[in-house]
């Protein structure tokens, strides 16, 4: 079946330094979505990519995926301690309304 | 506003009972979602519903069974609770739309279950 693979697991760096996760899937996508889950909390939808190589972004987060709909990406420009969480991505394949989660990336921002 | 409850937000019980989770989600949504989240292994799809009286298996299955007989709610029930089903659980639900791309998740607050 459909498996999402996301590193790294943990991420620590220093405030103000940039923070990228990678997410792959073993199958095509139709869309991938990320989300960000903080402390104690639940998941909060980011984002959703839709088309091959498609690129957005929300203030200081870039999201990209990739051009054969297979692999994702989430980056962060300039980490601010309320960027501290987890993030996820969550693919989608066709014919299908279900989304199977990456194994997350846990990111923790030093003052 | 609309929302999704899950309850209760704390349970602990013994081996071998049964338990069951509810969800509630008040957004009429047709799809929803039960996952389950542990260390290491991110969330974990168990069961789906796209409407009423439909229902479907996820990645890890086993142990769990759910029913949807309306559009608000989708029980989760756990028919003989093992220390292995410890886990945090969460509902989601979601709106395919019209562009048919599934549409984003609504989790609730999640429900932590313990098993001695």
């Amino acid at each position: 079946g459909q498996q999402v693979m996301q590193i790294p697991q943990y991420q620590h760096v220093q405030e103000g330094e940039d923070f990228t996760t990678y997410c792959n899937s073993s199958t095509t996508l139709s869309n991938i979505q990320w989300y960000k889950q903080r402390p104690g909390g639940h998941p909060v939808f980011l984002i959703q990519l839709v088309k091959s190589g498609e690129v957005k972004k929300q203030k200081r987060l870039t999201f990209q995926f990739g051009e054969a709909k297979k692999n994702s990406s989430l980056h962060i420009t300039a980490t601010q301690t309320t960027d501290v969480g987890t993030y996820f991505c969550a693919g989608r394949g066709s014919g299908t309304y279900k989304y199977i989660f990456g194994t997350g990336t846990r990111l923790k921002v030093l003052a | 506003d609309a929302e999704i409850t899950q309850s209760p937000r704390h349970k602990i019980t013994e081996t071998g009972r049964q338990v069951t989770l509810a969800c509630h989600q008040t957004w009429n949504h047709n799809n929803m979602f039960w996952y389950r989240q542990d260390l290491g292994h991110g969330l974990r799809l168990i069961h789906y519903s796209y409407g009423v009286q439909d229902t479907n298996k996820g990645e890890v299955s086993d142990g769990y069974s759910v029913s949807r007989s309306n559009t608000e709610d989708l029980p989760l029930t756990l028919e003989s609770a093992a220390s292995s089903q410890t886990s945090v659980y969460f509902c989601a639900s979601s709106d395919p739309g019209t562009s048919g791309s599934g549409g984003e998740l609504f989790f609730g607050e999640g429900s932590r279950l313990t098993v001695l």
